[in-house]
């Protein structure tokens, strides 16, 4: 199956800072999504981006998928982005769902 | 707000014992995959019902099953539980007609005892 890998595992940051998270995949993937899990458990989505590039405000993905792999961009960090950020990638129709990464626990200090 | 509700939030059971895990979703939301997510891990595919009959699965044995309504509420069903069996079980729903984009519920936290 397709495995995924999340660097970095932990990061800490001050309150503005930028970050870069990014994502690497064993192989190809034709879904690929971004997700932010909050401390109560809740995975909101933040992007579907199985290739190029989006943004939503403060936030901007980018995938190369012919490279396979993927960053997700902070910037002017604030506290209440803290949390674990999990990128997860399928094939197919989606049938196999998606395989996620091990995270990357974010956390933002005032 | 994903418009996913899973019931119930928190639940303590027995070893042995048998479990029913809940969700509703949005109408339109066709799709529904469970997940199981242990402690300081990703959340790990379990399986996805479309138009209420089970079409992929991960690598989990039979005692893991599932149900999916006309009304796109779905269960998950645990039997003879273990130990291992202790984690967060998160649904999942999309709509195949608007894209791939996932919505997750607040999921329930099961401890096995």
């Amino acid at each position: 199956g397709i495995q995924v890998e999340q660097s970095p595992p932990d990061l800490i940051l001050q309150e503005g800072a930028n970050s870069t998270l990014r994502c690497n995949f064993s192989d190809s993937v034709n879904n690929l999504q971004w997700f932010h899990q909050n401390p109560w458990g809740q995975l909101i989505n933040l992007f579907y981006i199985p290739s190029g590039t989006k943004q939503n405000g403060r936030l901007s993905a980018t995938t190369v998928a012919t490279e396979r792999y993927s960053l997700l961009y902070i910037s002017s960090s604030q506290t209440t982005d803290s949390g674990v950020y999990f990128c997860a990638g399928g094939r197919g129709g989606g049938a196999d769902g998606l395989t996620f990464g091990k995270g990357t626990h974010l956390i933002i200090q005032p | 707000e994903t418009g996913v509700t899973q019931s119930p939030t928190h639940l303590i059971k027995t070893r042995g014992q048998q479990v029913t895990l809940r969700c509703s979703s949005q109408s339109g939301h066709n799709t529904v995959s469970w997940y199981q997510q242990a402690l300081g891990q990703g959340p790990q595919f379990i399986f996805q019902y479309y138009r209420e009959e089970e079409n992929g699965r991960g690598n989990f044995p039979p005692r893991f099953s599932g149900l999916q309504f006309p009304n796109y509420s779905s269960e998950l069903n645990v039997n003879a539980l273990e130990l291992d069996d202790s984690a967060l079980y998160l649904c999942a729903t999309e709509d195949r007609r608007s894209g791939n984009t996932i919505y997750f519920g607040e999921g329930s936290w099961l401890t096995v005892v």
